[in-house]
Order: C-alpha cells, then sequence, then structure tokens
C-alpha cells in the first residue's frame, strides 16, 4: 500500500486551532472506520490520541478531535498549547490485519 | 501498568541478522495480536508483521517477506523478530505494538537497527 498523505507543517497561535489531513484511497481511510491519530516527540514513541476515527482515549484532552469524510481523515487541535508541539501521524486500517501510515506532519506553535 | 520494552537492536553489517525481543507486562499478553512496525529516520512509521494471539499466524510486509519471521512466548509474555539477509535500507527504530480494535494502541519505546558496511 502506499502511505497516507499529510500535509509536511502545519502552525498556529497559542489558543488558535489548526486542522491535519490525511489522505489516503478506498482501500484504506475510505472503507474502514479504524483511522488513528498519534503524536510523536523526538526521540519518543508514538502516543495514540484518537482511535476508530473520532474516538480520544483516557488521558487525552478534549483539544483533540478528529473526523472523517470520504478518503480524507482530520485531527483538529483546538486552544493550541506549546505542549502541543509535535509531530503527527495517522494511521488506517488497510485490510488482511495490515496498517498504512501517514508520513507526519510537523505542528508548531508559534 | 502497560509495559513494552525492545531489545536486540544494534549495528550489523548488509546480510548480516539480527533478533529482537520485546518483554511485555502490565497486560494478559496472550490476548492480544501483537505487530512489528519500523520507522526510518525523519520518516513515518510502516507497518513490518503482525502475529495473532496464540502464535499460530502471522503476516508479513512484501518487503521483508522471506526475511524477517515473527515469533512470541505467551508463556514469557514476550514478542520477537528474526531479521535474516539485513540490507542497508532495513535501517530504523523498530518498535513493538499491541493491536486493540485494528488499531496500533500501545508502542514500546523502540530499538535502533543499524545496517551499514
Amino acid at each position: 500500500q502506499s502511505a497516507l498523505t499529510q500535509p509536511r507543517s502545519v502552525s498556529g497561535s497559542p489558543g488558535q486551532s489548526v486542522t491535519i489531513s490525511c489522505t489516503g484511497t478506498s482501500s484504506d481511510v475510505g472503507t474502514y472506520n479504524y483511522v488513528s491519530w498519534y503524536q510523536q516527540r523526538p526521540g519518543k514513541a508514538p502516543k495514540l490520541m484518537i482511535s476508530d476515527v473520532t474516538q480520544r482515549p483516557s488521558g487525552v484532552p478534549d483539544r483533540f478531535s478528529g473526523s472523517k469524510s470520504g478518503n480524507t481523515a482530520s485531527l483538529t487541535v483546538s486552544g493550541l498549547q506549546a505542549e502541543d508541539e509535535a509531530d503527527y501521524y495517522c494511521c488506517s486500517y488497510a485490510g488482511s490485519y495490515t496498517w498504512v501510515f501517514g508520513g507526519g506532519t510537523k505542528l508548531t506553535v508559534l | 501498568e502497560v509495559q513494552l520494552v525492545e531489545s536486540g537492536g544494534g549495528s550489523v553489517q548488509p546480510g548480516g541478522s539480527l533478533r529482537l525481543s520485546c518483554a511485555t507486562s502490565g497486560f494478559t499478553f496472550s490476548d492480544y495480536w501483537m505487530h512489528w512496525v519500523r520507522q526510518a529516520p525523519g520518516k513515518g512509521p510502516v507497518w513490518v508483521s503482525r502475529i495473532i494471539s496464540d502464535g499460530s499466524s502471522a503476516s508479513y510486509a512484501d518487503f521483508v517477506k522471506g526475511r524477517f519471521t515473527i515469533s512470541r512466548d505467551n508463556a514469557k509474555n514476550t514478542l520477537y523478530l528474526q531479521m535474516n539477509s539485513l540490507r542497508v535500507e532495513d535501517t530504523a527504530v523498530y518498535y513493538c505494538v499491541r493491536d486493540e480494535r485494528y488499531a496500533p494502541s500501545r508502542w514500546g519505546q523502540g530499538t535502533l537497527v543499524s545496517v551499514s558496511s
């Protein structure tokens, strides 16, 4: 499978909202409601922020939200805080018990 | 507390072999499907392999098929990845990942594999 497509970078000022897109195909994002999002800080492992397109695990701030339309999923971070600065990756189930990931988006808090 | 701790990474020449291990704790290991995911420097993660909960079935990405073997020991709560015929392009951090409802829910801290001559 080809990697999911994400913008290389997004930025916003504290308190603003930013949205990161994740575009796949009808073989992954478009078919399955198993899209997840991860936050990764330098030298650390990815941390699950959103699962099943919209579900926030316990402990993840409600400033993080997910959605999907067609072959594109999105992660929105509202009320940006300095601590949100990190790399963000999307992931979709791609059938046959495999996953496909995005190339990553660097979120900068100005 | 859920923990996944990888080990066994290192530097190796092309054509060499390594065996990665992932020791787990804090959850019932035998209940979960497990995966290996790798991430090359500056790149996004890439799925490598998965094994079902009882170890009886596994699958692989095409780029490692025939070279890598995933296995598990449920008595030891440990996941393995035997990597043979390593190539320069296999250089990456390898993560042990727990599968939960078709998503990578928990990740280990990763172990670095570097393949160069």
